[in-house]
């Protein structure tokens, strides 16, 4: 069964660092874009970046760049998202997504990460 | 930034009926738009792709339409199951990838 496999929620306080994780399994990881897309609580999916773990080539959304750092670990299927100095407004759904180039659309979903980043 | 406008923001409908949900790209995207249905405490799952494919496992009561700046999701007879949240994604200008704002389809 093709899945990817996040995490488990986090709390944190202001300030401080993360790193979320999402392991992709039954099929080949390093051949297909794995995404994040972000959802504050009642709100829509915004896009935040993407990477491709065959050769770490990683972009990011306007909105997010310099915000976060998109990773990858292509050795245990995994992908990562961190960030540096969590801020309330961090507060999400975190969701890791599986892009395939051929149907030019997210296929396959992590089941979320809740961050909550409260002091 | 290619920014997708979804109308009307919420449909009210009873089973049965028919729902029609439109997605507006500021610019031409091709058809390289996707529509998502997202369920309360779940992750969105995918519907179409291309703007008229269905997901493997779909129903067929789900169909797209459209192409360039205008998208249709249609769904033909409503079951209690599809009232959820659904959404439009594009990657017309690859990497740059936006979502709609969502369309809340309510029992009527």
């Amino acid at each position: 069964e093709v899945q990817l496999v996040q995490s488990g929620a986090e709390v944190k306080k202001p300030g401080e660092s993360l790193k979320i994780s999402c392991k992709g399994s039954g099929y080949s990881f390093t051949t297909y874009w794995i995404g994040w897309v972000r959802q504050m609580p009642g709100k829509g999916l915004e896009w935040m970046g993407i990477i491709y773990p065959g050769d770490s080539d990683t972009r990011y959304s306007p909105s997010f760049q310099g915000q976060v750092t998109i990773s990858a670990d292509k050795s245990i299927s995994t992908a990562h998202l961190q960030w540096s100095s969590l801020k309330a407004s961090d507060t999400a759904m975190y969701y890791c997504v599986r892009y395939d180039s051929g149907t030019h659309a997210f296929d396959i979903w992590g089941q979320g990460t809740m961050v909550t980043v409260s002091s | 930034e290619i920014v997708l406008t979804q109308s009307p923001a919420t449909l009210s409908l009873s089973p049965g009926e028919r729902a029609t949900l439109s997605c507006r790209a500021s610019q031409s995207v091709s058809n390289y738009l996707a529509w998502y249905q997202q369920k309360p405490g779940q992750a969105p799952r995918l519907l179409i792709y291309d703007a008229s494919n269905r997901a493997t496992g779909m129903s067929a009561r789900f169909s797209g339409s459209g192409s360039g700046t205008d998208f249709t999701l249609t769904i033909s007879s409503l079951e209690p199951e599809d009232f959820a949240v659904y959404y439009c994604q594009q990657r017309g200008n690859w990497p740059q990838i936006t979502f709609g704002q969502g369309t809340r389809l309510e029992i009527k």
